[in-house]
């Protein structure tokens, strides 16, 4: 099956700076990438989601960018505010259904 | 409906007593999710629907875990003889897409269960 790893598994930034979270797998079949939020307490949300065939999406301050050959994708967050702490999962694959551990960002005011 | 909803959002149980969770998808999302996520854990996969086809229901810890979805809308979690491991968030997810099940999941806010 699918093996995917999310690093940091802890990361920590000062509010205004910038945070990038990496996820790997191990699928080269692998055609979607996305990205949930989840904040404590409350549902994951689909923030940012990205096909195969494009390299980077961004929305706002958030951007994913998919490295196919590497077999990676990130999400990068700019301009980083306290509502951005949360646990963030990538779920990669075409079935995948399973969300991991996820990264814990912490952003300090 | 406007989003995907869960009832009830907290349900205490007494250990070997049996309960019921609902889902209501959003209307018209073919695929629908069952997670358990335990506190500090991520979401767990359970069993995903199709319609009212049980398409995988390999996550299922033990023949106590029962999903049914009817009519392909409105699902209920059921659980036989609550144990203490059982204590965790239920939550409920649905998606429109048929081809591709886990494409943009919907997630309700979920049902906090504790066994005492």
């Amino acid at each position: 099956g699918e093996n995917v790893e999310q690093h940091p598994s802890t990361l920590s930034v000062q509010e205004g700076d910038s945070a990038v979270i990496k996820c790997t797998y191990s699928d080269s079949a692998s055609n979607y990438f996305p990205w949930y939020k989840q904040e404590l307490g409350k549902r994951p949300q689909l923030i940012i989601d990205i096909r195969s065939n494009v390299g980077e999406k961004k929305d706002q301050r958030i951007a994913v960018t998919l490295n196919k050959t590497a077999k990676h994708f990130s999400l990068h967050i700019t301009e980083t505010q306290p509502e951005d702490s949360a646990v963030y999962f990538c779920v990669p694959g075409n079935n995948r259904l399973a969300f991991g551990k996820g990264n814990q960002v912490v952003v300090i005011p | 409906g406007a989003g995907v909803s869960q009832s009830p959002r907290y349900k205490v149980a007494k250990r070997g007593q049996d309960v019921a969770l609902r889902c209501d998808p959003i209307s018209g999302h073919v695929s629908l999710f069952w997670y358990q996520q335990a506190l500090g854990q991520g979401p767990e996969f359970l069993t995903y629907f199709q319609n009212e086809a049980q398409l995988d229901k390999s996550g299922l810890p033990s023949d106590r875990f029962f999903a049914e979805r009817p009519e392909g809308s409105v699902s209920t979690l059921k659980i036989q003889r609550t144990q203490q491991e059982d204590s965790a968030v239920y939550l409920c997810a649905s998606s429109l897409v048929r081809a591709q099940p886990n494409e943009k999941l919907f997630f309700g806010s979920g049902t906090q269960l504790s066994v005492l």
